[in-house]
């Protein structure tokens, strides 16, 4: 079955620090994947996306994930983390079937930026 | 950008009453929406995926006759919570299909506190 980990539950980076979230995913076929932020209460808002060709995909806020196949993985970046960034992400694979296509989340990680 | 609009932000009702969320999509049509539940600390859950003018497609394990859901035009879809209970009390986020390769937008969620 298709799943996805994120191995840590919380990070704490400190302003103006690199920071890089895990993801590790599971699927038969060549994934969809993407990073999403939610800050308190609010939806998800989409960071980037991976379909397929360059394995490094820039995306908004700064952002910036590597697709490393040999590892299952699926890493997000940042340089410099701002306070702003305080936020809880999800890593998710895209699941095709024969209802359409759908996403399966990781278990996120929640960002805490100390100054 | 595409925007959707989930209502309420927030809900309490009494243990054994009703409770319907709406789901809209304001600048685009959606074929397909989807449900998920979040529990705290927790990754999103898929419910149900949505389809306008047909049944809902439900994930294993979820109640069809609990979580009722009407996608009756291209621009909403709703989830009815009946004969709530306290164990119900969870973020309920909705997602719409604009249509491109997994071009989710997530609307911003709604809390639902069951007394």
């Amino acid at each position: 079955a298709q799943s996805v980990t994120q191995p840590d539950i919380h990070i704490t980076v400190s302003e103006g620090a690199s920071l890089e979230l895990r993801c590790n995913y599971s699927y038969g076929a060549t994934p969809y994947l993407f990073w999403y932020v939610q800050s308190p209460g609010q939806g998800l808002q989409l960071l980037l996306k991976y379909f397929s060709g360059d394995t490094l995909v820039q995306g908004i806020k700064g952002f910036e994930a590597e697709f490393k196949r040999s590892q299952s993985s699926f890493n997000l970046r940042k340089p410099s983390v701002h306070w702003s960034d305080a936020a809880e992400y999800f890593c998710a694979v895209g699941v095709g079937s024969e209802y359409g296509n759908k996403l399966v989340f990781g278990a996120g990680t929640i960002l805490r930026v100390k100054s | 950008g595409a925007v959707v609009s989930q209502h309420p932000s927030w809900v309490i009702c009494k243990s054994g009453t009703s409770v319907k969320i709406e789901c809209r999509s304001l600048d685009f049509q959606a074929t397909t929406m989807f449900w998920y539940r979040q529990f705290p600390k927790q990754s999103l859950m898929l419910m149900a995926t949505s389809n306008e003018g047909s049944k809902a497609t439900y994930e294993q394990g979820v109640e069809k006759d609990k979580f009722l859901i009407n996608h009756a035009s291209l621009t909403l879809s709703t989830l009815t919570v009946t004969s709530a209970h306290p164990e119900d009390s969870s973020f309920y986020i909705c997602s719409a299909d604009q249509g491109e390769n997994y071009g989710y937008t997530f609307g911003s969620g709604t809390r639902l506190t069951v007394v």
